[in-house]
């Protein structure tokens, strides 16, 4: 089956530095999805892509859709304590229905005040 | 007022016992999810149902089992419970065509002694 591989797999920064993360997949998407978990709670939405190079913001955060369909990434600019959580790449495959998503291992975000 | 509500958020039980999680949505989506999301966090899809009908079963143990009654509710029931099956359980639910509106319940950790 389809695989995500999410890099890096933990960052531990201070507070005020930027963060960047990406995923890889072996196939191509038609959506990569980019979710923020809490602990204690589910994932949350960030940033939804839809087509290839598309790049979109959402306050501090910036994700791209890679040209090559294969891979997207994340970044966090200036950092602040509640960053810190879980982050996790998804991705829905041409052909797929019924919403069906393939996460990545997710990153663990450690921001040091 | 939340939108994906799943009860309990934390279940405690034996081996050998037959357990359910109950999940509801009021966001009128078609689409409703059960995730299993391991110690490692990773995430991955159980079941989907659309419409009341099962469209993905994910190669899960047949001792679970999942029961739509109606398009805003999706439980599952857990036979014979094993120590393995001690996770934290996802439900989610989507609008079809629109991935980017995939919401998760908040969780139920499941811990089987």
């Amino acid at each position: 089956g389809q695989q995500l591989n999410q890099s890096p797999q933990s960052m531990f920064i201070q507070e005020g530095e930027d963060v960047s993360m990406n995923c890889t997949s072996s196939s191509i998407f038609n959506t990569w999805l980019w979710y923020k978990q809490d602990p204690g709670e589910g994932p949350v939405l960030l940033i939804a892509l839809y087509k290839a190079g598309e790049l979109t913001s959402n306050g501090r955060l910036t994700a791209q859709f890679g040209i090559t369909r294969k891979d997207s990434f994340l970044n966090i600019s200036a950092s602040i304590p509640s960053d810190v959580g879980i982050y996790f790449c998804a991705g829905r495959s041409p052909g797929t229905s019924y919403g069906k998503l393939t996460f990545g291992q997710g990153t663990i975000l450690t921001v040091h005040p | 007022d939340t939108a994906v509500s799943q009860t309990p958020k934390y279940l405690v039980t034996q081996m050998g016992n037959d357990k359910s999680i109950k999940c509801e949505q009021n966001l009128g989506h078609d689409t409703m999810y059960w995730y299993k999301q391991d110690s490692k966090k990773f995430l991955k899809i159980m079941f989907s149902y659309n419409n009341k009908e099962l469209i993905i079963n994910e190669t899960v143990p047949n001792r679970f089992s999942p029961k739509s009654p109606d398009k805003a509710h999706l439980n599952l029931h857990i036979n014979s419970l094993e120590l393995g099956d001690s996770a934290v359980y996802f439900c989610a639910s989507s609008q079809e065509q629109l991935p980017s509106g995939y919401t998760f319940g908040s969780g139920t950790r499941l811990t089987v002694v």
